[in-house]
């Protein structure tokens, strides 16, 4: 199983501020990696898949990097909509696997 | 719109059974593998089960192995989730989401979630 390690656990921002959540794999994923956000009371919604591509309807602020076994999503100037929690997820290999998440919360 | 809700869940006896279903719509059900997540209270998201668009193949995290089953009816455009043996640990919020159209094992369409809860 690929474990993936999120940090931080928790990023407390402003809002205007730059976001920089990191996700590391124990082994390689080969950029088949995406993010998520989560808010209370919603389903899931993806943001970005195979590392950077961003999915329909994704506003622009929202971008992803990395590769190998270290990948970042990136939220440039935080709206009020964008404080919820945040996962990464494998598809590489099965059994698929997500990490731990990071909360990004109003500081 | 893609549309998809989940259905079937509450208490369940620790030992006992329940079955999850996912009704589709808004989409050609039928060609689209299918996944199921949950959330247990308090914890992140954990990936549980998928099943190819024909029902072919179908993949479980170890944690539910032999005593979850995952099925679909394409005629009837509803995915289950026949579990058996429940445990207090399977106590959760459970999705079902829909593969991205790219074929990914991604998931870009989610339903609202149907609570599990195992208790005696």
């Amino acid at each position: 199983e690929i474990m993936l390690t999120q940090s931080p656990a928790t990023l407390s921002l402003s809002p205007g501020e730059r976001a920089t959540l990191s996700c590391r794999a124990r082994q390689s994923v080969y950029s088949y990696l995406a993010w998520y956000q989560h808010k209370p009371g919603q389903p899931p919604r993806l943001l970005i898949y195979d590392a950077f591509n961003r999915a329909t309807g994704i506003p622009s602020r929202f971008s992803g990097s990395g590769s190998g076994t270290d990948y970042t999503l990136t939220i440039d100037s935080l709206e009020p909509e964008d404080f919820a929690v945040y996962y990464c997820q494998q598809r590489y290999k099965w059994p698929l696997t997500f990490g731990g998440g990071t909360k990004v919360d109003i500081k | 719109e893609v549309k998809l809700l989940e259905s079937g869940g509450g208490l369940g006896q620790p030992g006992g059974s329940l079955r999850l279903s996912c009704a589709a719509s808004g989409f050609t059900f039928s060609t689209y593998g299918m996944t199921w997540v949950r959330q247990a209270p308090g914890k992140g998201l954990e990936w549980v089960s998928s099943i190819t668009a024909s029902g072919a193949t179908t993949y479980y995290a170890d944690s539910v192995k032999g005593r979850f089953t995952i099925s679909r009816d394409n005629s009837r455009n509803t995915l289950y989730l026949q579990m058996n043996n429940l445990r207090a640990e399977d106590t959760a919020l459970y999705y079902c989401a829909k593969r991205t159209s790219n074929g990914d094992w991604f998931f870009d369409s989610w339903g609202l979630g149907n609570l599990v809860t195992v208790s005696s």
